[in-house]
């Protein structure tokens, strides 16, 4: 079945450092790649998505591009803040495998001043 | 912001008790979900709904109970709740089937605990 795995965390940085968070994938067909959002105490929101090979998802800074060679979907920042603080969900759907989308088990990202 | 609300949006209860989560959108989205999320498992579906009165299990169906009477409305039920069912509980919508690639619009969660 589908799969999404990233790097685990916490990853810790100082502000203005850049930022790589890894996600790689295992899914039948050729599905949709998302990166979601979770601040505290808040639900999940959308932070950019990609839905075919080479493709490039850009958000507030953020950006990820869909590798399907090596079945990939880092997201990068090059100067994160303070208010990047959250946990970050990357997440793939219409596969073809899985009539739900997958998410990874998400990365813990705290920016300190 | 999605119009998606989610009541109560923190609830303590005991063993036992049934409790239900309600997940209310004014987006008219036809497809809607309940998912869980625990440290380490991230998050997991519980039941979704693809119409009214039309749902199905997900992946941690177990002692959950779903209804959709109504488009807006998604009522999650805890027959008897247990203390492994602990956790904050999310309600998400999409347009048309998530599992299609479509976005998916999140509410701003449930905390439960069961005693």
């Amino acid at each position: 079945g589908d799969s999404v795995t990233q790097m685990e965390g916490p990853v810790t940085l100082s502000e203005e450092a850049f930022l790589t968070i890894n996600c790689t994938y295992t899914a039948t067909g050729y599905p949709s790649l998302f990166w979601y959002v979770q601040y505290p105490g808040e639900g999940l929101q959308l932070l950019l998505k990609a839905t075919k090979a080479d493709d490039k998802g850009s958000n507030k800074g953020f950006e990820a591009t869909y590798r399907k060679e090596t079945t990939s979907f880092h997201l990068e920042k090059g100067s994160v803040q303070v208010s990047d603080s959250a946990v970050y969900f990357c997440a793939l759907s219409g596969s073809g495998g899985s009539y739900i989308p997958t998410f990874g088990r998400g990365t813990s990202l705290i920016v300190h001043p | 912001d999605a119009g998606i609300t989610q009541s109560p949006r923190h609830k303590v209860t005991e063993t036992g008790t049934p409790v239900t989560l309600r997940c209310h959108q004014t987006e008219n989205h036809r497809y809607m979900y309940w998912y869980r999320q625990d440290p380490g498992h991230g998050l997991r579906l519980i039941h979704y709904s693809y119409g009214v009165k039309d749902t199905d299990k997900g992946e941690v169906s177990d002692g959950y109970s779903v209804s959709r009477s109504k488009t807006e409305d998604f009522l999650l039920t805890l027959e008897s709740a247990t203390s492994s069912q602990t956790s904050v509980y999310f309600c998400a919508i999409s347009e048309s089937a998530a599992g299609r690639g479509e976005t998916q619009y999140f509410g701003p969660g449930t905390r439960l605990l069961v005693l």
